[in-house]
């Protein structure tokens, strides 16, 4: 059964520390993206990969770091220099006809 | 600077009563258009995607257009579980990578 799995579902985060996220696919997709939506706005979009080993900047990359070093995984770390990391994380990943979605997590800062 | 917008923010309906949700959009290029369904607490699911001005989708109750300007969804005789909240997003022709998305119409549909 073919498609994007996140964990955890839920996270909480205490002021200063780093936390991450996972992003697995199954899909055999080369190219997976980070999202985050606040309530309000539109998906804003934070890192992106096409390939292992390769990774570009979204629109809001500070605060966030990634890393790919497998085609199926692609993690976030929120870290402690992301000021308001209170928010839902969605992963993605691109095939055709379009970008699929991971089932997301909700991360809260404590 | 490129934009997506979605009208209305939300919108709801009776069982039955048919309506469209708008999402216009000024971009440099564009390559694609791109339809989700989002429940709460969870990650968007596709629906469409539309290419070229003319192109409709369908899929059960919706059909999806397209002109150079914005999109259309269409909802025919909805039901209460097509409550959600629909996403439209770009691609954009020069960055085959980069989705822009609107904020959003939130449907409520009651029985």
């Amino acid at each position: 059964d073919g498609g994007i799995t996140q964990s955890p579902k839920y996270l909480f985060r205490k002021e200063g520390q780093n936390v991450t996220l996972s992003c697995e696919q199954n899909l055999n997709h080369d190219a997976m993206y980070w999202y985050r939506q606040d309530p309000g706005q539109g998906l804003r979009l934070i890192y992106y990969s096409q390939i292992v080993n390769d990774f570009q900047k979204g629109d809001i990359a500070e605060g966030y770091s990634v890393s790919r070093e497998k085609k199926e995984s692609f993690p976030l770390t929120v870290t402690s220099a992301q000021k308001n990391p209170t928010a839902f994380y969605l992963c993605a990943s691109s095939g055709l006809p379009g970008q699929f979605f991971g089932p997301g997590t909700r991360l809260t800062v404590l | 600077e490129d934009q997506v917008t979605q009208s209305p923010e939300a919108l709801r309906l009776q069982e039955g009563e048919s309506s469209s949700l708008n999402c216009s959009y000024t971009v440099s290029g564009l390559r694609g258009l791109f339809w989700y369904r989002q429940d709460p607490g969870k990650g968007p699911e596709f629906l469409f995607t539309l290419y070229s001005a003319g192109e409709e989708k369908e899929k059960e109750r919706l059909k999806a257009t397209l002109t150079k300007k914005e999109s259309f969804l269409h909802i025919t005789a909805p039901k209460p579980e097509d409550s959600a909240t629909y996403l439209c997003a770009v691609l954009l022709s020069y960055n085959t990578d980069k989705l822009i998305f609107g904020t959003g119409t939130r449907l409520q549909v009651f029985p």
